[in-house]
């Protein structure tokens, strides 16, 4: 079974910029969550989607969004990049939507704002 | 809200020797607790997870972890560690009555296993 596919994997922007990452779960996996890591701020929630439907939102600005498809697949947007959304952008999927299930985890899209 | 304090940025263990990696949670609801393991430039993945039940979780790769609530604690132990368990252990922590798989985590622990 393929795992969480994330693409890109490495990609560089400049400021001012908009990115979009996609995000391919596990199949049959309904649920995906996105994550920013970063050295200073560790590993922050982003959003979750959940049946194409946002489930959950992390504190950050509107300039991040995202999306889910009908297959279940995701991507994530960021507009006007500003230096400090260089950081390792995580997806992760799980079966359904109870807490509790294990998320799994893609290897993640290096951005890096120049 | 939740809050994870993982105590020690980095533990430098030697080879076969046991290791024990701290976690406290804070939480005015009950959560489930996890241990997540991150090799260098790979995503994360689960070593365990406590959902309820026996005390005592056992993982993938020889890890195990205790969950105590009166002191709001979930340390991952292993009493024998190999060069290849060298990398970053992150403890995070879910809400159990959230209607979202939203993770809460810790700062992360390095383990540098040396020879």
């Amino acid at each position: 079974k393929a795992g969480v596919t994330q693409t890109p994997r490495y990609l560089i922007k400049t400021r001012g910029q908009q990115v979009t990452l996609s995000c391919s779960p596990i199949s049959g996996h309904r649920s995906v969550s996105w994550y920013q890591q970063t050295p200073g701020q560790g590993l922050q929630f982003l959003f979750e989607y959940f049946s194409e439907t946002q489930r959950n939102k992390g504190n950050f600005p509107g300039r991040f969004s995202g999306r889910q498809f009908s297959n279940s697949r995701s991507e994530m947007n960021v507009s006007t990049l500003e230096l400090g959304d260089s950081a390792l952008y995580l997806c992760a999927s799980s079966p359904a939507g109870e807490v509790g299930n294990t998320i799994y985890f893609g290897e993640g899209s290096w951005l890096t704002v120049v | 809200a939740q809050s994870v304090t993982q105590l020690d940025s980095q533990v430098p263990v030697f080879e076969e020797a046991p290791v024990e990696l701290r976690c406290n949670y804070s939480s005015s609801v009950s959560v489930y607790l996890f241990w997540y393991v991150q090799y260098p430039n790979q995503g994360l993945q689960l070593l365990l997870k406590y959902l309820s039940g026996s005390t005592l979780v056992k993982g993938i790769n020889g890890f195990e972890a205790e969950f105590n609530k009166s002191q709001t604690s979930f340390h991952l132990r292993k009493p024998s560690v190999h060069i290849s368990d060298t990398a970053e252990y992150f403890c995070a922590v879910s809400d159990q009555g959230g209607a979202t798989n939203k993770l809460i985590f810790g700062t992360g622990t390095l383990l540098a296993v040396q020879p």
